[in-house]
């Protein structure tokens, strides 16, 4: 079971890029590595999912090396609507990977 | 559109009344979990579910029960709450990918 490990908290000011890196040690072959983002009272949302190497989409990016035992979100040019909490997520429900930890998550804050 | 619904948004309730929060998903997923949120220990998984009829223990599932009698639902229940179970609980619904689906979240506070 690939359970996760991400700094608690992190400051941004706006505009800057923010990379944000989980570590997941014991990830499976078949394992995905998906990022969310969650606001106050709401559940989360999912932002972006990888296998390996790097995927983009509208709203960040994510770099997974090699060896995936960690991956960095990458949200470029923050604004303040970017404060959330950010969660990865490692898990395969077809390796038979049952129980799907979110963690505590990074709590990211923007400063004008 | 794809959907998780969860209800009630908001419940007290007193200690030992027994209470159900619902769940129900439309994307037709075999996958569903709940779990509870509280300040600064993150989303803990209650139970989940793989399949109808297929249930297992997450983290936290002491004082919970929950079945899958259905695809699409997925009830909460707990038998006799305690004011320790006073917190925001999410149900969430995954695709074969582990891309998840959020319900709105229920608020319940046990006095």
């Amino acid at each position: 079971l690939a359970k996760t490990t991400q700094p608690i908290s992190m400051d941004s000011y706006e505009g800057q890029e923010v990379n944000i890196t989980c570590s997941h040690n014991n990830i499976a072959t078949n394992d995905y590595i998906t990022w969310y983002q969650q606001f106050p009272s709401q559940g989360p949302r999912f932002i972006i999912q990888g296998y390996k190497t790097k995927v983009t989409n509208e709203v960040a990016s994510l770099f997974i090396p090699a060896d995936r035992k960690s991956s960095t979100l990458s949200l470029p040019r923050v604004s303040l609507s970017d404060t959330a909490v950010y969660y990865c997520l490692v898990g395969g429900l077809k390796t038979g990977a049952n129980n799907l930890f979110f963690g505590t998550g990074t709590r990211l804050t923007v400063i004008p | 559109e794809a959907q998780v619904t969860q209800n009630p948004r908001y419940l007290i309730t007193v200690t030992g009344k027994k209470l159900t929060v619902t769940c129900s998903q439309n994307m037709n997923h075999e996958y569903m979990s709940w779990y509870r949120q509280d300040p600064g220990l993150g989303l803990r998984q209650i139970y989940y579910s793989m399949n109808v009829e297929v249930t297992d223990k997450g983290d936290v599932p002491e004082g919970y029960k929950v079945s899958r009698k259905e695809k699409r639902n997925f009830p909460l229940i707990l038998e006799s709450p305690s004011p320790n179970q006073t917190s925001l609980y999410f149900c969430a619904s995954f695709s074969g990918n582990t891309e998840a689906f959020f319900g709105q979240g229920t608020r319940l506070t046990v006095v």
